[in-house]
C-alpha cells in the first residue's frame, strides 16, 4: 500500500540463521505492528510499538525481538530461525484512528 | 480467545447486497468494531468501523444493534473483486484477528 514498504518480498533461509524484516513508512505514524499468518490461525500480534525506542510484546512474541530508531522504519529480527517461523509476515501503521491500520504487502519468509 | 464470531463462509450474487453477520455478545462499553478484509494474499484492508452508531462509507455500511452484542456489514453491491476474507474485530487498541467470513461473490 502506498506509504508503507515491506522489504525483503520473499527470503528463503537456513534454520539458525539471523533474519532482519525491514518495514518502512512515509506517513510519519506513531504505531508499527508486526503480524504474521499461518493458514489456520489468521493474523497473530508479534510485537507492536508506540514510538521510537518504545516496543512491546505481542501474542507471539518468543524467537523475535524488534527495533525502532526512527519513526519510519521497524525491524524484525529472528535471532535464530527456526522452521516454526516459516509464515508470511505483515507490518502495518496507524496513523488516525479514523482510517484503522494501513497494512504492508507482507513477506513471505521459508526457513529451510 | 475469540471476541467474535463469524460463519465460516457465504456467497452472494455479483450486483446484490451482501450482509456480513458478527456476533460480539462479550464486547465492552469503550471497544470499537472494525472490519477488515484480505484480498488473496494481500494485507488486509481498513474497511469501516463503529462503536455505537450506525456507520457508511464509500466501500460498506456497519450496522451495530443497540445492545452491540451483534453487527452486519453490507457491501451495498457486491463485486467480483469483493470476493475476500472478512474480519469483523472488537477492540479498544491492538487489532486480534481472527479466521474471518470468506466471501464469495458468484457471478
Amino acid at each position: 500500500d502506498a506509504g508503507i514498504t515491506q522489504s525483503p518480498r520473499h527470503k528463503v533461509t537456513e534454520t539458525g540463521t539471523p533474519v532482519t524484516l525491514r518495514c518502512h513508512q512515509t506517513e510519519n505514524h506513531r504505531y508499527m505492528y508486526w503480524y504474521r499468518q499461518d493458514p489456520g490461525h489468521g493474523l497473530r500480534l508479534i510485537h507492536y510499538s508506540y514510538g521510537v525506542k518504545d516496543t512491546d510484546k505481542g501474542e507471539v512474541s518468543d524467537g523475535y525481538s524488534v527495533s525502532r530508531s526512527k519513526t519510519e522504519d521497524f525491524l524484525l529480527t529472528l535471532e535464530s530461525a527456526t522452521s516454526s517461523q516459516t509464515s508470511v509476515y505483515f507490518c502495518a501503521t496507524e496513523g488516525s484512528s479514523n482510517y484503522g491500520y494501513t497494512f504492508g504487502s507482507g513477506t513471505r519468509l521459508t526457513v529451510v | 480467545d475469540a471476541k467474535t464470531t463469524q460463519p465460516p463462509s457465504m456467497d452472494c450474487a455479483e450486483g446484490r447486497a451482501a450482509n456480513l453477520p458478527c456476533n460480539h455478545s462479550t464486547i465492552s462499553g469503550n471497544e470499537y468494531v472494525y472490519w477488515y478484509r484480505q484480498i488473496h494474499s494481500q494485507g488486509p484492508q481498513y474497511i469501516i468501523h463503529g462503536l455505537k452508531n450506525n456507520e457508511t462509507n464509500e466501500m460498506a455500511s456497519l450496522i451495530i444493534t443497540e445492545d452491540r452484542k451483534s453487527s452486519t456489514l453490507i457491501l451495498p453491491h457486491a463485486t467480483l473483486r469483493d470476493t475476500a476474507v472478512y474480519y469483523c474485530i472488537v477492540s479498544y487498541s491492538k487489532l486480534t484477528f481472527g479466521k474471518g467470513i470468506t466471501l464469495s461473490v458468484r457471478p
